[in-house]
């Protein structure tokens, strides 16, 4: 059974700073994975989506890497700023269920930038 | 692009009671998702169409909550009769052929 795991789950850094959100999961087998952002109160918003054979993605300030074979993603994030101020959460998509499987979440890491 | 589409955004019933949740997916997004987020933890499934077939509805509480999709667009998903322990954020997604998944705001459901 996948489980997905986010360290940590708080974090608070001073504005400007670069951090690394990680995300780990049991079963490499995975057909995608995909960080979301969640303000509070509500819905997710896709920030990031790499495809298994991929190894990395970026958009703007954010870069997200896969390792697949360690069962490891980190989300980097440059130069964070207060409206980065949100929970991240990272999903997998199992390739048993192929095109069709659903995404497995972790808890989230809280993070907050202080001004 | 229209994003989802969740209503209502917010209900407060009293336990026993029964409520309904609906989702017009993203257009042209077969796959349709509904998840349970209960404070402080991750979305978890509770059914997966596509279409208007279930592909997954293995966590779902089938004795007192249901979901149809009709025509294969519009969701509603149901809980007959309501727990406290259903209090929590009812999300909605969808995706095309297994690419990123769009999820809509919420219904935020307490259950007194």
């Amino acid at each position: 059974k996948q489980e997905v795991t986010q360290i940590p789950a708080a974090l608070s850094v001073p504005e400007g700073e670069n951090l690394v959100l990680n995300c780990s999961f049991t079963d490499s087998a995975i057909y995608n994975l995909q960080w979301f952002r969640q303000d509070p109160g509500k819905g997710l918003t896709s920030l990031l989506l790499i495809q298994s054979s991929q190894r990395e993605q970026t958009s703007g300030r954010l870069n997200a890497s896969l390792d697949k074979s360690s069962g490891r993603s980190t989300l980097y994030i440059a130069a964070s700023q207060p409206g980065d101020s949100a929970t991240y959460l990272c999903a997998v998509r199992s390739i048993h269920g192929g095109s069709q499987g659903n995404l497995i979440f972790g808890k989230g890491t809280k993070l907050s930038v202080k001004p | 692009e229209a994003g989802v589409a969740q209503s209502p955004r917010y209900k407060i019933i009293e336990k026993r009671q029964s409520v309904a949740f609906w989702c017009n997916p993203i257009s042209g997004h077969a796959t349709l998702y509904w998840y349970q987020q209960i404070l402080g933890q991750g979305p978890k499934l509770l059914i997966q169409f596509q279409n208007n077939g279930v592909v997954d509805d293995s966590q779902l509480p089938k004795d007192r909550f249901s979901a149809e999709r009709l025509k294969g667009v519009d969701s509603t998903l149901k809980i007959q009769p309501a727990k406290l322990e259903d209090s929590a954020v009812y999300l909605c997604a969808s995706s095309f052929q297994g690419s990123e998944a769009f999820f809509g705001q919420g219904t935020r459901l307490t259950v007194v």
